[in-house]
């Protein structure tokens, strides 16, 4: 069965540090997506990221990355110079082309405080 | 403003008496879901719709209701609430599925007592 697997409930960093926060999923499909969302205190879900399982880079926007690594089916987000504004819920999320991709999985989340 | 909206943003109701969430999207997206968050929990997809009267159940459909009667419009409803239903709902529409991010409205909790 599809699982993503976050496994740090909570994170801090250091103001313009980098920070990585972890996603693992399961899946026994060849074609998926995985995405990121942020939640803020204020409550709504923002995406970040998107990498497609046969892309060949590893997928960036502005301050976000993906590391993504196949064959140990993770796909970490990348934080560089965080800032006192990246302090929220991060989810990790996938659809898989078994359910045609129209189910969508989420981890638990990783809280991630930003400290001045 | 691209946007979706969702509606009451908060209730608060007494077990067994139905009620609906509204969720309307303005941005011609075919596909439409709803989900529930809960701590420890992260988001658990309920029901999730492919188009106009075309709508399957997503992981955790029990005590739920759904319909597509409009593009647009994707209503959540519980005919007899009850409290292991109070959570944080969300609504989220996307032009199709694979690649495509989802649009999240600003949420409805829910609580039932």
């Amino acid at each position: 069965a599809q699982k993503i697997t976050q496994t740090q409930p909570g994170m801090f960093v250091q103001e313009k540090e980098a920070v990585t926060l972890d996603c693992t999923y399961d899946t026994s499909d060849q074609s998926y997506g995985l995405f990121w969302y942020k939640q803020p205190s204020s409550g709504e879900m923002i995406f970040l990221i998107y990498q497609g399982s046969y892309d060949e880079q590893n997928a960036t926007e502005g301050r976000y990355s993906l590391n993504f690594q196949k064959a140990r089916k993770s796909a970490n987000l990348v934080i560089s110079a965080s800032q006192l504004g990246d302090s929220a819920m991060y989810f990790c999320a996938m659809r898989d082309a078994y359910t045609g991709g129209f189910k969508t999985i989420f981890g638990a989340g990783t809280r991630l405080f930003v400290k001045a | 403003e691209a946007q979706v909206t969702q509606n009451p943003r908060y209730l608060i109701t007494v077990t067994g008496k139905k009620l609906t969430v509204t969720c309307s999207q303005n941005m011609n997206h075919e596909y439409m879901s709803w989900y529930r968050q809960d701590p420890g929990l992260g988001l658990r997809q309920i029901y999730y719709s492919m188009n106009v009267e075309v709508t399957d159940k997503g992981d955790v459909p029990e005590g739920y209701k759904v319909s597509r009667k409009e593009k647009r419009n994707f209503p959540l409803i519980l005919e007899s609430p009850s409290p292991n239903q109070t959570s944080l709902y969300f609504c989220a529409s996307s032009f199709g599925t694979g690649s495509y991010e989802q649009y999240f409205g600003p949420g409805t909790r829910l609580t039932v007592t």
